[in-house]
């Protein structure tokens, strides 16, 4: 595709559900990224993958999140018993290689856990 | 990685320059200054990004002084879809980027 896609836009959830949010990088990216952002406040990392691998799991903030990457493509991100203060936009990026050069963010997947 | 700072809002004239400051003063050596800015409802948009020396290209200049410890993100003409949130981010030995709160810039028409 021609930019990051992530789905579902948007998901409203139970408390004490799981939830799965998908990440579609551009196509050759081998790196991959998933931050947070709550309501009105700046991004906060979650965790980078070098190809299929996860060499910086150090943002995730709880052992209810956890995330994939398989073919060095998609990725998933899976949040298991829900909280409120989990509601949030979960944004991915990609970039070429993991350097320095730019990341191509996607527009988010908004949270809502009620 | 070092912490930038920059200031929480700025206004600025339709049609006039801007210039978005951000202090840096524990950047080290290696550290690269990028800039993004997130338009409302989407994710974070790449601006330009430099090690030393000033950098231009379509959207924005990059002005780095000479002891790195500040930049300036400047945008020649302001339009109404310039306005934003505005993030200077060192990238240094850690891979992901770190962003702070950044600089909410409004364009008045």
């Amino acid at each position: 595709g021609a930019g990051v896609s992530q789905s579902p836009s948007n998901k409203v959830t139970e408390k004490g559900k799981d939830v799965e949010l998908r990440c579609d990088p551009i196509s050759g990216h081998t790196a991959l990224y998933w931050y947070r952002q709550s309501l009105g406040q700046g991004l906060e990392f979650l965790i980078y993958f070098q190809g299929n691998s996860a060499p910086d799991k150090s943002g995730l903030p709880s052992d209810r999140f956890s995330a994939e990457r398989t073919g060095g493509s998609v990725s998933t991100l899976t949040i298991q018993r829900t909280q409120q203060e989990d509601s949030a936009v979960y944004l991915c990026a990609s970039s070429l290689s993991g350097g320095w050069e730019k990341l191509f963010f996607g527009s988010g997947t908004q949270l809502s856990v009620l | 990685d070092a912490k930038t700072t920059q200031p929480n809002s700025m206004e600025s004239n339709e049609e006039e320059p801007v210039h978005l400051p951000c202090n840096h003063s524990t950047i080290s050596g290696t550290d690269y200054i990028h800039w993004y800015r997130q338009l409302p409802s989407q994710g974070p948009e790449y601006v330009i990004h430099g090690l030393t020396s000033n950098v231009n290209n379509r959207m924005a200049s990059l002005a780095i002084a000479e002891d790195r410890k500040s930049s300036t993100l400047i945008l020649h003409r302001a339009t109404l879809r310039d306005a934003a949130v505005y993030y200077c981010i060192l990238a240094g030995s850690a891979r992901q980027l770190t962003f702070g709160s950044g600089t909410q810039l409004t364009v008045l028409p």
